[in-house]
């Protein structure tokens, strides 16, 4: 059974501090994956996507890579309180996206 | 651009009903996928629609079906409503395999 595993969480961290957020995969097949954030109540909202080894950088987001060790991690430079949320990491292997359970992020004024 | 859309916001039912779900994808987008997400959990997958046709089914029990129509928009049906179907049901489009955006959501009481 294909797994994606996040930590539940919640991560707290103050503001304008990093936020490291993880992800490790099982299916050694995924070629795709996305990082999702969810406000409680609401639905899940495309931050970033990254298919390559390395990292990518999208404003104060940074999607970093690593397929031989099936990991996945979201860095949040400068973080405010709005960016607390649930991230959810989503692994695509073929057709198929599978979810992590998602990990709760908290930043404290 | 308009987003994923999904009706109702919220539905009420009680055990025993049946409940049915609308979701128009964005335009050009041809895949629509429907997720349930009880409260507290994590997205759990249900069913994938491409071009009209069921491509996935999740681990979900047969009274949950629905279908795509012609302009790409999809109904999710849930028979025999139970009291653990009370969840956010998400539906999700992309072009053909690609990126999923999500709609808003419908939130499913069942009492």
């Amino acid at each position: 059974q294909k797994e994606v595993e996040q930590n539940s969480g919640p991560l707290s961290v103050p503001e304008g501090a990093i936020a490291s957020l993880n992800c490790t995969y099982s299916d050694r097949g995924s070629q795709s994956f996305f990082w999702y954030r969810q406000y409680s109540g609401k639905s899940p909202e495309l931050i970033m996507s990254i298919y390559s080894n390395g990292d990518k950088e999208d404003g104060r987001f940074t999607a970093q890579l690593n397929k031989a060790s099936q990991y996945v991690s979201l860095l949040i430079r400068d973080s405010q309180p709005s960016d607390s949320a649930t991230y959810l990491c989503a692994v695509k292997a073929g057709n198929m996206l599978t979810f992590g359970g998602g990990t709760r992020l908290m930043v404290k004024p | 651009e308009a987003g994923v859309t999904q009706s109702p916001t919220h539905l009420i039912k009680t055990r025993g009903q049946q409940a049915t779900l609308r979701c128009s994808p964005i335009s050009g987008h041809t895949s629509v996928y429907w997720y349930q997400q009880a409260l507290g959990l994590g997205l759990q997958f249900l069913l994938w629609y491409d071009e009209g046709e069921e491509r996935n089914r999740g681990n979900f029990p047969p009274r949950f079906s629905g279908r795509q129509f012609p302009n790409y928009s999809s109904e999710l049906n849930v028979n025999a409503l139970e009291l653990e179907d009370s969840a956010l049901y998400l539906c999700a489009s992309s072009f053909r395999f690609g990126t999923q955006y999500f709609g808003p959501g419908t939130r499913l009481l069942v009492l």
